[in-house]
């Protein structure tokens, strides 16, 4: 049972925008940064947030993230048809010396 | 270019061992924290176990502490994580990746990853 929660899905049109929601606690995301993850179907996750906010390089400004408090949140913007994937939220957890991931959240482009 | 390459994922009966590799290229292990991730079928992500760059210290998810163990050797790039008493609920796709700072801080590159079946 992840610590961490997102809703199980978001959907919109192309074009349109969607935020991605991740709850936690004061033992994770309120104090820990928060990376995000995009993952296809029967491939490897790919890195899309880390430090919160910051992009890796080649990873479009669509993208975004912000924290607040004790939860996260993932934009995106311009939604298109290739970002329909699962997407996942990630901290550090003080208390249980370990990351946590969120429990993911499948993005559907109507 | 970094490269992780995992191997050793098979069949194996519940109480079994198994030990994974993970074969890096385009950076040193001594450098960054690496670790391991896992995936059950059509489940979310798992984290596993970490190790420093430094090889100093070893991190594990409480499902796993006391049964599994990771490992490195820098003459040879490559990670390893050494599984026991498996259970059938060990049974997923295990990706060995890259952290991007000397000690557990997030996970900048994955591997294809390999899978393992616990079962009878």
């Amino acid at each position: 049972q992840s610590v961490l929660t997102q809703p199980p899905s978001v959907s919109a049109a192309p074009g349109q925008k969607v935020a991605i929601s991740c709850s936690g606690s004061s033992s994770n995301i309120g104090n820990n940064y928060v990376s995000w993850y995009q993952q296809f179907p029967g491939t490897a996750p790919k890195l899309l947030i880390y430090d919160s906010h910051k992009r890796p390089s080649g990873i479009p400004d669509r993208f975004s993230g912000s924290k607040s408090g004790t939860s996260a949140t993932l934009g995106i913007t311009g939604l298109q048809t290739g970002d329909e994937a699962d997407y996942y939220c990630e901290t550090w957890d003080s208390s249980l010396s370990g990351f946590v991931f969120g429990t993911g959240t499948k993005v559907t482009v109507l | 270019e970094v490269q992780l390459v995992e191997s050793g994922g098979r069949l194996v009966q519940p109480g079994g061992s198994l030990r994974l590799s993970c074969a890096a290229t385009g950076f040193s292990l001594s450098s960054y924290a690496m670790n391991w991730v896992r995936q059950a079928p059509g489940k979310g992500l798992e984290w596993v176990s970490a190790i420093s760059g430094t090889g100093g210290s070893t991190y594990f998810a409480d499902s796993v502490k006391g049964r599994f163990t990771i490992s490195r050797d820098t003459s040879k790039n490559t990670l390893y994580l050494q599984m026991t008493s498996l259970r059938v609920e060990d049974t997923a796709i295990y990706y060995c990746v890259k952290d991007g700072g000397s000690y557990p801080y997030y996970f900048d590159r994955w591997g294809l990853g390999t899978l393992v079946t616990v079962s009878s």
